[in-house]
């Protein structure tokens, strides 16, 4: 069983749609948690870390669940540039450490 | 501010010849992370340093990788002699301490894409 699994997708949506990723880690020493976002080609980048209370930034909100081990992204009114692969990745420190990412989950939003 | 910087971007070579990439971090960044992700599979870590130091390389599939961080600036990652299933891309990322036990953003180069024929 893989550390961090994420919905396989790929997930194919119209614009302005709802969608949700999933995301399950295995680690219950995990302290960090983030969703990531990559395009085709290019280097991940940082979409929002993601707190037990929950945050939101956007159309985007993020919210965990430790004692499920489970981690969620929902992106609302989903436009064209949303398309992209988004990444769940877990870190055991707080500060540093080696981060354990998931496979990623393809999204495509279509006019 | 320049963000973090790979070279090559692109490198084919033959299995058994030597390969060297390089990253060059954030300025002040102490942290210094290699990852890479062969097709078809995940992001996986390869080895974090603290400025100069190897501070977990867990990661590093085997001893034909050599990563080395002098001076506690840039950082290369040796790969010798390469083999087929070295191919993939080759991710650098740096952090910076926040002194406040909050979570830091690691900040990804555009990668090295290594192709070994």
């Amino acid at each position: 069983r893989k550390e961090v699994e994420q919905d396989p997708g790929p997930f194919n949506v119209p614009e302005g749609a709802t969608v949700a990723f999933n995301c399950t880690y295995s680690n219950s020493a995990s302290q960090s948690f983030f969703w990531y976002r990559q395009d085709c080609r290019k280097e991940p980048k940082l979409l929002m870390s993601v707190y037990s209370s929950g945050n939101e930034d956007g159309r985007f909100t993020a919210q965990l669940n430790r004692a499920s081990q489970y981690i969620s992204l929902l992106i609302r009114d989903s436009k064209l540039s949303d398309s992209a692969t988004y990444l769940c990745v877990v870190t055991p420190y707080t500060n540093a450490g080696k981060s354990t990412f998931g496979d990623g989950t393809t999204l495509t939003v279509k006019p | 501010e320049a963000g973090v910087t790979q070279f090559p971007s692109h490198s084919v070579i033959e299995k058994g010849q030597t390969v060297t990439l390089r990253c060059d971090p954030i300025s002040g960044h102490d942290n210094l992370y290699w990852y890479r992700r062969v097709m078809g599979k995940e992001i996986k870590f390869l080895l974090h340093f603290v400025k100069e130091s190897k501070q977990d390389e867990s990661g590093m599939p085997n001893n034909r990788f050599l990563a080395e961080r002098t001076g506690g600036t840039y950082s290369t990652l040796k790969v010798q002699p390469a083999e087929l299933e070295d191919s993939g891309v080759y991710f650098c990322a740096s952090s910076q301490f926040s002194g406040k036990g909050q979570d830091t953003e690691a900040f990804f180069g555009q990668g090295t894409r290594l192709t070994v024929v």
